[in-house]
């Protein structure tokens, strides 16, 4: 299958400052990115999709100012959280969408996990 | 919410098949099933999608009822590395920009055991 990595895969961070993190499609161009969250013991939760070269689309609840999406290339976006607080601690997993060659199948990163002290 | 049913636990033993239900009663005539698993803390791996046929790869076999309400998903030999959450999700698919995304239920937790 497709191959997408993230960068960090595991960041810990104080109170107050902002993270970012990568996802990258390695073998594929990905004109729509995802960007789910995942509780422990949870399920994934999306939180937003992106398309390269547009604003991306938040999912209800998901506050923008709060969790800065760039989708810049059809390789590339990254997820910033701003002024991150213990409670944004959480598996951040990426996913990214091959238009063109493998029938719009969606594929996953290996996650970032996020630990906000 | 999800649009799937699925049994939140199953075992299964080393070397069996491992069948794994799925019921989406309310699926509309364009979308499609997939299924995923997430083995733990790792990010969710596909498997396997289907529209109507069944549907064979090297993972897995899809076996879509002929009314399109329910769905299995076969592991021929199961071995311990299959032991994941396994989700299936109904989506809008095909090709073109339509697609709707993917909403993860809760799946089911499959445990191989030896």
């Amino acid at each position: 299958g497709a191959v997408v990595s993230q960068h960090p895969s595991r960041v810990i961070c104080k109170s107050g400052t902002s993270v970012k993190i990568e996802c990258r499609s390695l073998d594929f161009q990905a004109t729509t990115m995802f960007w789910y969250r995942q509780f422990p013991k949870k399920s994934l939760m999306l939180m937003a999709t992106s398309n390269e070269g547009s604003k991306a689309t938040y999912e209800q609840g998901v506050e923008k100012d709060k969790f800065l999406i760039n989708h810049a290339s059809l390789t590339l976006s990254t997820l910033t959280v701003t002024s991150a607080h213990p409670e944004d601690s959480s598996f951040y997993i990426c996913s990214a969408r091959d238009m063109q060659l493998r029938g719009n199948t969606q594929y996953f990163g290996p996650g970032t996990r996020l630990t906000v002290l | 919410d999800a649009k799937t049913t699925q049994p939140p636990s199953m075992d299964c033993a080393e070397g069996r098949a491992a069948n794994l239900p799925c019921n989406h009663s309310t699926i509309s005539g364009n979308e499609y099933v997939y299924w995923y698993r997430q083995i733990h803390s790792q990010g969710p791996q596909y498997i396997i999608h289907g529209l109507k046929n069944n549907e064979t790869n090297e993972m897995a076999s899809l076996i879509i009822t002929e009314d399109r309400k329910s769905s299995t998903l076969i592991l021929p030999h199961a071995t311990l590395r299959d032991t994941a959450v396994y989700y299936c999700i109904v989506r809008v698919g095909g090709y073109g920009g339509s697609q709707g995304n993917l909403i993860f239920g809760k799946g089911t937790k499959l445990s191989v055991k030896p």
